[in-house]
């Protein structure tokens, strides 16, 4: 049973940085391809792709990561392997990205994927 | 990028209409397509992959069709519990995924 946890402030100020951690369970981050994602939606609005994390890549054998390319300044993520813990950074927070975060499992496509497991999501608000 | 754009955006049904959703990709995206249904405070939950592949435990009055630029998801009779939005997914390039702006399907 795959599980994906997200935890972090739910509230943050205009300028501050915020700091999600999703914790995946019934999944290993050292096991090669599997892939991780953070995905938000503002209140009323579609869900928006913020980046994904890849254990492996299947040539180089390293971690590979895709970051939204309207993001790509202020967003970092990052994995714990330890932990199984896959971390989302996002910079210089403003109140146009106040809404709920996901943590999401992608399954892979060809050359993309789709999402498969979602956790239940946290509210983040941006306001001073 | 390429624009995902789901028609129309708001579907009034009733229970046992046959409905269909349509969303309309800016280039060819082949097949690389999933759809989603969401209902209020809760997460997407994805209900077919590959424009046409229907995932396990989703009944079997959903159905997906469609490649290249135009999709569609049609759900053959509308049970209650099928009231919530629907959203489709382009999946052609790790570097760039999309949602459709959703379509809510609401209660005539």
């Amino acid at each position: 049973q795959v599980t994906l946890r997200e935890s972090g402030p739910v509230l943050v100020k205009p300028t501050e940085t915020l700091t999600l951690t999703c914790t995946v369970s019934g999944l290993s981050l050292s096991t090669a391809t599997v892939g991780v994602s953070w995905v938000r939606q503002p209140p009323g609005k579609t869900p928006e792709w913020l980046a994904h994390l890849f254990s492996k890549d299947e040539k180089s054998g390293d971690g590979k990561s895709y970051i939204n390319t309207s993001l790509r300044s202020r967003l970092t993520i990052s994995k714990d392997t330890a932990k199984n813990q896959v971390v989302l950074t996002l910079t210089n927070m403003d109140p146009v990205d106040t809404g709920t975060y996901y943590c999401v499992r992608i399954c892979h496509g060809s050359s993309g994927g789709y999402f498969d497991y979602w956790g239940q999501g946290t509210l983040v608000t941006v306001s001073s | 990028d390429i624009q995902m754009t789901q028609s129309p955006t708001t579907l009034p049904a009733f229970v046992g209409d046959r409905i269909t959703i349509t969303c309309r990709a800016s280039q060819n995206i082949g097949g690389w397509l999933a759809w989603y249904q969401q209902k209020p405070g809760t997460a997407p939950n994805l209900l077919i992959s590959k424009a046409s592949n229907l995932e396990s435990g989703v009944p079997s009055r959903f159905s997906g069709s469609g490649s290249g630029t135009e999709f569609t998801l049609t759900i053959s009779s509308l049970q209650p519990d099928d009231f919530a939005t629907y959203y489709c997914q382009r999946y052609n390039s790790y570097s760039s995924l999309a949602f459709g702006g959703g379509t809510k399907v609401e209660m005539k």
